[in-house]
């Protein structure tokens, strides 16, 4: 079953404009994790943000973590085309060694027009 | 490069068949995971293995089974093949031993497409 879901599940924006993905999620987490996935690739690991923390940055990337909603953004400033992928949230749920029993969300297919 | 190798990368197969789907992780990395990608059912976590042990099991089936061996390859073999276990699986792997904001970061393989006619 899917912890999160991701809203919205396409988004369609120009080069240099903002996107904003969110996700939803249903039970407490130890932490949750961003990955982008081109078409027919592998995950890539964009972030993890951790259950005590409220705002990460990572160079054009910056995920906000709301625990008393439940929910995640993921925000790409000043788009590329090289950006258009599927982003997908991932919860990990688990302590200890089992880091990585991560539930995914559908995913937000993000294109990026030049 | 994630430096975890996934093979075949491309498998067709008809139904009742049994495949075996190969992974090398990151080398360090003592764990690996298998999930699996289909339209219906999105990404799917089906098995993680710590150092030679199954440490976690998700939604896998009994038709599946999974090892990991002395040298932290991993295994995983699909048996009596239905049309619907056409998909997309990816191995991961990490080290639970990076400190700090590291831990629980995954690195996936390219992932190995088995589509069974």
């Amino acid at each position: 079953s899917q912890q999160g879901e991701e809203d919205p599940q396409a988004l369609s924006i120009q080069e240099g404009e903002n996107a904003t993905m969110n996700c939803s999620y249903k039970t407490s987490i130890n932490n949750l994790q961003w990955y982008r996935q081109n078409s027919g690739r592998g995950l890539v690991h964009l972030i993890l943000i951790r259950s005590n923390e409220r705002e990460k940055h990572s160079g054009r990337l910056r995920v906000t973590l709301d625990t008393s909603k439940k929910s995640s953004s993921l925000l790409i400033t000043a788009s590329r085309a090289a950006d258009t992928a599927s982003y997908f949230c991932a919860t990990d749920a688990e302590r200890g060694t089992s880091y990585g029993k991560l539930t995914f969300g559908q995913g937000t297919i993000l294109t990026v027009h030049p | 490069d994630s430096g975890v190798t996934q093979t075949p990368k491309h498998l067709i197969t008809a139904t009742g068949q049994r495949v075996t789907l190969r992974c090398s992780p990151r080398s360090g990395d003592l764990s690996v995971y298998w999930y699996q990608q289909s339209l219906d059912q999105g990404l799917q976590f089906l098995i993680q293995y710590y150092n030679g042990e199954e440490r976690a099991k998700g939604n896998i089936l009994e038709r599946f089974s999974a090892q990991q061996f002395p040298d932290l390859h991993s295994e995983l073999n699909l048996s009596s093949l239905e049309l619907g276990d056409s998909a997309l699986y990816f191995c991961a792997s990490s080290h639970p031993g990076l400190a700090g904001g590291r831990a629980g970061e995954l690195f996936f393989g390219e992932g190995s497409r088995l589509t069974v006619l």
